[in-house]
């Protein structure tokens, strides 16, 4: 089955921290993940897909398909980061988005 | 840029009756994605268009339906509205054949059923 699981539903970091929101997938093939991130009351944001392996407001993620994991990463949390984080897994026939339940990132001063 | 629209921003109904939310893709966007985010949820994929046609389904009930025209924007209908049909519904675009395919998101229609 595909599925995305994000095990913390809320982290919480000082401000300068650093800080790795975790994501696991199961996917049978080749799997395209993203990261989404909703701040408060706005609409869902592309931050990273790992096929460009781009960083992004200093975030980085890297699939590691041994252990179906896309993690995301930033070496100094800033209290602006603090959002909602959801991994997503492009799965179906026609591509639609699985998401993770999503991990509240809270940046404190 | 352009970026994906929808109306309304936000829709008050009663039970039982009917709403029509509308999406606006980005233009030359062909491919359209409607979800579902109830209150403190994750979203949840209901329906995709592509070029007009329906290409997949989700968890979408079958009060819902949905169509893209030929314009490519989506309306999504919702009848017999539940207390539960209340959430955010978000749509979403993207290109079909382009490099990466990547999803952008409306601002969503924030629905409330009373």
């Amino acid at each position: 089955a595909q599925r995305v699981t994000q095990p913390e539903k809320l982290l919480s970091v000082f401000k300068g921290a650093p800080v790795e929101l975790k994501c696991n997938y199961s996917y049978s093939g080749s799997p395209e993940l993203f990261w989404y991130v909703q701040y408060s009351r706005q609409r869902l944001q592309l931050l990273l897909r790992h096929i460009s392996r781009e960083s992004i407001k200093g975030f980085t993620a890297d699939l590691n398909k041994g252990e179906t994991s896309f993690h995301l990463k930033k070496p100094f949390a800033q209290e602006e980061d603090s959002a909602m984080y959801y991994c997503a897994l492009k799965g179906g026939s026609q591509g639609n988005l699985i998401f993770g339940k999503g991990t509240k990132l809270s940046v404190k001063p | 840029a352009a970026g994906v629209i929808q109306s309304p921003r936000h829709l008050i109904k009663e039970k039982r009756e009917t709403a029509t939310l509308k999406c606006y893709p980005i233009p030359r966007h062909d491919t359209v994605y409607w979800y579902q985010q109830g209150p403190g949820q994750d979203p949840q994929f209901l329906i995709s268009f592509y070029e007009k046609m329906q290409s997949d389904k989700g968890s979408i009930p079958d009060r819902f339906s949905a169509q893209q025209f030929s314009d490519y924007h989506s309306e999504l209908n919702m009848s017999s509205l539940e207390l539960g049909d209340s959430a955010l519904y978000f749509c979403a675009s993207s290109l079909s054949g382009a490099w990466d395919e990547t999803q952008y998101f409306g601002p969503g229609t924030r629905l409330l059923v009373l």
